[in-house]
């Protein structure tokens, strides 16, 4: 059984850009969470998507955008970039949604300079 | 407010012996606990979970404990390995969306 897939794997964009990142979840789980890494703030969630609606939205500014497809993909965007957006983007997949078992990818290093 | 804290930033241990990482709670409500390992470029990893009806649970070499009356979460590593050698976060199901919440992290250091 495959794991969760994230792309790409490193990006760097430079301020005021947009990016996408990429999300493809273990077959079969419903739900995806996004989650921004740093070294000072820890693992931060940003929202999760279940069946293709946002279920759940954590306290990142409007910019952090998601969707997800009808095959359980699922992107997230970023638009007006800021430094402060260099961070590792996680993304987990679970079964049944936020608060069980969830299964991580390898995360998106994201460097805004 | 919501959060969960670590008690040891760094442990370091010698190959062989016994692990113990700390994890504090701080939502009484929260039912729900997981503890992953992340190895330097990876994401995080699932090792072990606990529902809050349960003080105790064991993996295999690991055992997370959960005293609820003092909101302390901990994770047991035997015969630790150089493998072993990650970041451990512990996660609660305790935000404001149902969402996890993750502690800072503590780094497990491995001495062969």
């Amino acid at each position: 059984k495959a794991g969760v897939t994230q792309t790409p794997r490193y990006l760097i964009k430079t301020r005021g850009q947009q990016v996408t990142l990429s999300c493809s979840p273990i077959s079969g789980h419903r739900s995806v969470s996004w989650y921004q890494q740093t070294p000072g703030q820890g693992l931060q969630f940003l929202f999760e998507y279940f069946s293709e609606t946002q279920r759940n939205k954590g306290n990142f500014p409007g910019r952090f955008s998601g969707r997800q497809f009808s095959n359980s993909r699922s992107e997230m965007n970023v638009s007006t970039l800021e430094l402060g957006d260099s961070a590792l983007y996680l993304c987990a997949s679970s079964s049944r949604g936020l608060g069980t078992e969830a299964f991580f990818g390898q995360g998106t290093r994201l460097t805004v300079v | 407010g919501e959060s969960v804290g670590l008690h040891l930033p760094t442990l370091s241990v010698q190959e062989g012996d016994n692990s113990i990482i700390n994890c504090a709670y701080s939502n009484s409500a929260s039912d729900y606990f997981i503890w992953y390992k992340q190895e330097s470029g990876k994401g995080p990893q699932f090792i072990i979970d606990i529902r809050s009806n349960m003080d105790k649970r064991q993996g295999q070499r690991v055992t997370v404990l959960l005293n609820k009356t003092v909101k302390h979460l901990s994770l047991q590593i035997a015969a630790t390995q150089p493998g072993d050698s990650a970041v451990y976060f512990c996660a609660e199901k305790g935000g404001s969306q149902g969402n996890l919440i993750f502690g800072k992290g503590t780094k497990l250091s491995v001495k062969p």
